[in-house]
């Protein structure tokens, strides 16, 4: 078992380009999370997925979207990106059935806007 | 609603100290809390959890015990080593919550030799 993959690992944009975060589990797991992770502010919720074909924002959504492509796939997309955008990225997932308890996280990706 | 506070760090310790790091939580719900560890250039695992009030959560040395009359899960270790630097995480989630989960902000410990 793979667990959480993630890619790129590292990424440079210019302001107002475009990129798409990919992210996989091949737990079976339900829900599906993208983080980001800035010194002194924790991790923040941007967005998730409790299940398949359902997505809902989080604490700082605004600039991104998300797909659910399958039980396994979340992606994360910047469209324009912005330096407020620099950070580390990270995707995470959970079974969310009863008993369950453990998130599991991917390796992150780490974002540089210039 | 819901949050996780705890103690700012970063936190230096000498091999072999005592450890504490401090959690307090508010909670819609009964929750279940965690600490989640962060090693240099890698993502988040679970160190330990505890579902209910009273239980101890343990693994690899460190405790922490679910105290809900103070709303606290404080991580202890009673000797630290250098393979301990790394950034340490209180969670919580409730079944309120659904599958949302509520990070602290995260204290970073270096222990030198």
């Amino acid at each position: 078992n793979a667990g959480v993959t993630q890619t790129p690992k590292f990424q440079v944009l210019k302001t107002g380009q475009s990129m798409t975060l990919q992210c996989a589990q091949d737990m079976n797991h339900n829900s599906m999370y993208w983080y980001r992770q800035d010194p002194g502010m924790g991790l923040r919720l941007i967005y998730y997925s409790a299940s398949e074909g359902t997505t809902d924002k989080g604490e700082v959504p605004n600039g991104y979207n998300v797909s659910r492509l399958n039980k396994r796939e979340f992606s994360l997309r910047l469209e324009s990106a912005a330096p407020s955008q620099t950070s580390v990225y990270f995707c995470a997932s959970f079974q969310g059935a009863v008993g369950s308890y453990e998130q599991y996280f991917g390796p992150g990706t780490r974002l540089t806007v210039t | 609603g819901n949050s996780v506070t705890q103690m700012e760090g970063p936190v230096t310790l000498s091999e072999e100290a005592f450890l504490t790091i401090n959690c307090t939580y508010t909670a819609t719900g009964y929750p279940s809390l965690f600490w989640y560890v962060q090693y240099p250039g890698e993502g988040l695992q679970l160190l330990l959890k505890a579902t209910k009030a009273d239980d101890k959560g343990s693994n690899k040395g460190f405790e922490a015990t679910y105290r809900k009359e103070t709303t606290s899960f404080h991580l202890e270790k009673g000797s630290v080593q250098v393979s301990d630097s790394a950034v340490y995480f209180c969670a919580l989630r409730t079944w309120v919550t659904g599958n949302q989960f509520y990070f602290g902000t995260g204290t970073s410990l270096t222990v030198i030799p």
